[in-house]
């Protein structure tokens, strides 16, 4: 079965430019997470979904940042206009129900230079 | 932000040997705890709920202490597989799981 699919696996763009990043869940899984992993922060909840309905967005960091989830098998992360700063590895997770265990993808693995 | 504090160590062991983590977390709220495992350049992965009785799972043991606010995990016999990096976890009310920095762990030969 395939797990989480994210993409791209790396990115490097100059700062001002938009970034979107790409998760497909594990199909029928309900919810959905965006974390940020840095050396100085470790890893961070930045939103999370369930059935395509943000629940929690309260660790996105600025204005800069959005995400969305069209349909249950989709959810873009942009970041617009990207900073330096925001380099760090992004995670999507997917669960079957809000307590069951988190599937993570294998991560962007983000340089803004 | 609640945190999760753990010591990042490296903890450098030699192979066989019996290793501790701990952990402590600054939510009284926190409902459920997890340990999981990340190798270099990976995704994190599940290695194990933790159980206020406790609970062992092959070579893994986890402890939590609620009123100390304290959580551990013991792995016995060490392999060289279990090299990587160590993540407490807890998570509150809500389903978004608040990570530690992590441990790192090197078993060698």
């Amino acid at each position: 079965d395939a797990g989480v699919i994210q993409s791209p696996r790396h990115e490097v763009t100059e700062m001002g430019q938009e970034v979107t990043l790409r998760c497909k869940p594990i199909s029928g899984h309900d919810y959905l997470f965006w974390y940020r992993q840095t050396m100085m922060r470790g890893l961070e909840l930045l939103i999370y979904f369930n059935n395509n309905v943000p629940i929690d967005d309260s660790g996105m960091p600025e204005d800069r940042f959005s995400a969305k989830m069209p349909n249950a098998s989709f959810s873009t992360l942009k970041i617009q206009p990207s900073e330096p700063r925001d380099s760090a590895v992004y995670f999507c997770a997917s669960s079957l129900g809000g307590n069951q265990p988190q599937h993570f993808g294998d991560g962007t693995r983000l340089s803004i230079l | 932000r609640k945190e999760v504090e753990q010591d990042p160590g490296p903890f450098n062991v030699p192979e066989g040997a019996t290793v501790a983590f701990n952990c402590t977390y600054s939510n009284s709220a926190s409902q459920s705890f997890f340990w999981y495992r990340q190798d270099c350049r990976k995704e994190p992965k599940l290695l194990m709920s933790v159980y206020s009785s406790g609970n062992e799972d092959g070579r893994f043991t986890a402890q939590l202490n609620r009123a100390s606010q304290y959580i551990s995990l013991l792995i016995r016999d060490s392999k060289l597989s279990d090299s990587a990096t160590y993540l407490c976890v807890d998570r509150d009310s809500g389903y978004a799981l608040n990570f530690g920095k992590g441990t790192s762990l090197l078993v060698t030969p």
